[in-house]
């Protein structure tokens, strides 16, 4: 059974607008999550995280937003930029194990 | 350096085959991970090693068997592998295993099992 889950395989969004990638999970123990980008032929790259007594955290043009309550964390891009299409996969951690989800596509149009 | 590596980049291998998938870092992390990941699924963890021992096997088959020889070295042993095996086998590592912190990925070995 799928613990982080990605709804929206993919996303387009004009350059210069905001993406908005989301993720939910269903453990109540996961209590540090992160954001992967992965351009094909690569392994995931780290891009940001949040611990689960933060509610948000920033690290220039990516914001993550963690919403405990509802088990659902997002990254906002601003702006977005064309370098920015890549797969984005959210995961979720409780001890040394991470859970991954689906992947998001995101395509920047210039 | 701030990089994983993993050699080979393609393997193509026979049921009968044994072959070695190899990933090297040296970045002093003392944490080191195994995924699978399959066209258009996340990575699925395999093994973890936390100071070179085995720390997690997610009910991994016995026809993959890790190693840890040293603190910057983590081989994945292979046998008889099934057509349902190939799949991008990842590896990553990160800085304390009991902490949080995020891994570091290596581009991934691109195994078919024929």
């Amino acid at each position: 059974d799928q613990q982080v889950k990605q709804n929206s395989p993919s996303l387009s969004v004009q350059e210069g607008r905001i993406s908005i990638l989301n993720c939910d999970y269903t453990n109540s123990m996961f209590d540090y999550f992160l954001w992967y980008k992965k351009y094909p032929a690569e392994g995931p790259t780290f891009l940001i995280s949040i611990s689960s007594i933060k509610d948000k955290n920033e690290d220039g043009r990516f914001t993550v937003f963690l919403n405990k309550s509802a088990k659902h964390l997002s990254l906002h891009i601003v702006p977005s930029q064309p370098g920015d299409s890549a797969v984005y996969f959210c995961a979720a951690a409780t001890g040394n194990q991470f859970y991954f989800g689906t992947g998001t596509s995101l395509t920047v149009i210039p | 350096d701030t990089e994983v590596t993993q050699t080979p980049k393609h393997l193509v291998m026979g049921m009968t085959n044994k072959k070695s998938l190899k990933c090297e870092q040296h970045m002093g992390h003392r944490a080191m991970y195994w995924y699978k990941q399959k066209a258009k699924k996340p990575p699925e963890l395999m093994f973890v090693y936390s100071y070179e021992k085995l720390s997690i096997n997610e009910s991994v088959p016995s026809r993959f068997s890790p190693e840890c020889p040293n603190s910057s070295l983590l081989n994945l042993h292979l046998h008889a592998l099934q057509p349902e095996d190939s799949a991008l086998y990842l590896c990553a590592s990160s800085h304390i295993p009991d902490d949080y912190n995020e891994q570091f990925f290596g581009p991934g070995t691109r195994l078919t099992v024929l």
